[in-house]
């Protein structure tokens, strides 16, 4: 079993959809991250969470440290927001750990 | 925001040459930079990680000598895949991080996919 797992693999949607992406982990974390992979392939970076919740725009992050359990929502979907979303989480140690990713295509 | 420039972002060439690429830090001092491979719709996978001014630190089952690290500035860090053949045929990222330590954020360059014919 991966150490974090994203659900679900593939998603799409039409503009416009609420769009949620989990993610849950099955280490103990100080903080995790979710990016965002285009298809040329350089990643941005969205969220970095330790707790609570991050807005930025039509992006919202989430994360229940208890549960062990992150999402990220993404409203008013746009087609520009088709990409692959990746979780990664920092372990006790420096190293992070990345999940399979969540590939998204919203049509117009 | 900060920013990692990657390059070249893209190299086709013959097997057993040696390829270099590189990651700079634009705007801030990168104490710490990892380098990742990623295969097809897989997700990164950990190289290395490279401190300045000391020898990086391999992942399991990644070979030291055919994968050689640099990290001589606080700007600067290159992988250079040596003889290559095709079976390292991949995309190749950077990040860089500017403390040690976790909670902090590390920044991601473009990727370098690499062919090797």
């Amino acid at each position: 079993k991966n150490e974090v797992e994203q659900s679900p693999q593939n998603l799409t949607a039409q503009e416009g959809e609420f769009i949620t992406i989990n993610c849950s982990y099955s280490v103990g974390i100080s903080a995790l991250h979710w990016l965002q992979q285009h298809p040329g392939g350089g990643i941005v970076s969205l969220f970095m969470l330790s707790s609570g919740k991050k807005k930025h725009g039509r992006l919202i992050a989430t994360i229940n440290i208890q549960e062990k359990h992150s999402s990220l929502h993404i409203t008013a979907s746009h087609p520009r927001d088709s990409a692959v979303y990746i979780c990664a989480v920092h372990p006790e140690r420096d190293k992070l750990i990345f999940g399979t990713g969540t590939r998204l295509q919203v049509f117009p | 925001g900060a920013v990692v420039s990657q390059h070249p972002s893209r190299v086709i060439c013959k097997s057993g040459t040696s390829v270099k690429i590189e990651c700079r830090s634009l705007d801030f001092q990168a104490t710490t930079m990892f380098w990742y491979r990623q295969f097809p719709k897989q997700s990164l996978m950990l190289m290395a990680t490279s401190n300045e001014g000391s020898k990086a630190t391999y992942e399991q089952g990644v070979e030291k000598d055919k994968f050689l690290i640099n990290h001589a500035s606080l700007t600067l860090s290159t992988l250079t895949v040596t003889s290559a053949h095709p079976e390292d045929s991949s995309f190749y990222i950077c990040s860089a991080a500017g403390v040690v330590g976790n909670n902090q954020p590390q920044h991601f360059g473009d990727g370098t996919r690499l062919s090797i014919l």
